[in-house]
């Protein structure tokens, strides 16, 4: 079972457009983080997200988590062929161990 | 900046074989987590050290184990290998105050043939 639910799962745009992807969960996050991977390499953290409500911007992608700490988005303004990947939103257990989102595969075409 | 390094880059064997896939986190960081990424998969947790000691355990099968050493690189050893062992895995490390502040490696695509 999937505690973090992502959508949309793909997504395929013209370059750009404005895009905004979800990830949400039924329990209470202390923070967040959002990931981007490529094919064949590690994720990269883009941002932790902690306060409630809290907006995070990142160049032209914009994070916002949700009032109750349960949800949170990333929004991509003008996307470029650049921004092609897998993102993917993560939250700590509060152990060890991180748990991952399916991920929103993201193709951005010229 | 460094970065976590992960080697080998690709490993390819054969079933019933072992492995031995290394990670040397960012100098200074404690600790060190092990993922397993499946073709068009999240990655899900395997296993975790702080310190050189097992922290936490996801998912990872009884064939594996892995360790933290005194330089706090850690390698992931796999036995009897399965064909559905094939995949992508990733260490990432972080500062054990920087809880939820993972920095991933390059990753390390085994092929089990």
């Amino acid at each position: 079972t999937q505690l973090l639910e992502q959508s949309p799962q793909f997504l395929s745009i013209q370059e750009g457009e404005n895009l905004t992807v979800y990830c949400n969960s039924s329990s209470v996050f202390s923070s967040l983080q959002w990931y981007r991977q490529e094919p064949g390499e590690g994720p990269v953290l883009l941002v932790t997200v902690v306060t409630g409500g809290e907006v995070k911007k990142l160049k032209r992608l914009t994070f916002q988590f949700g009032d109750a700490r349960k949800d949170s988005s990333l929004h991509i303004t003008a996307a470029q062929p650049g921004d092609t990947g897998l993102y993917l939103c993560a939250r700590n257990t509060g152990g060890f161990k991180t748990i991952f989102g399916a991920g929103t595969r993201l193709f951005v075409k010229a | 900046a460094a970065g976590v390094i992960q080697s080998p880059r690709h490993l390819i064997k054969e079933k019933r074989e072992t492995a031995t896939l290394k990670c040397y986190p960012i100098p200074r960081h404690d600790t060190v987590y092990w993922y397993q990424q499946g073709p068009g998969q999240d990655p899900q947790f395997l296993i975790s050290f702080y310190e050189k000691m097992q922290s936490d355990k996801g998912s990872i099968p009884d064939r594996f184990s892995a360790q933290q050493f005194s330089d706090y690189h850690s390698e992931l050893n796999m036995s009897s290998l399965e064909l559905g062992d094939s995949a992508l895995y990733f260490c990432a490390s972080s500062l054990r105050q920087g809880l939820d502040t993972q920095y991933f490696g390059p990753g390390t695509r085994l092929t089990v043939l």
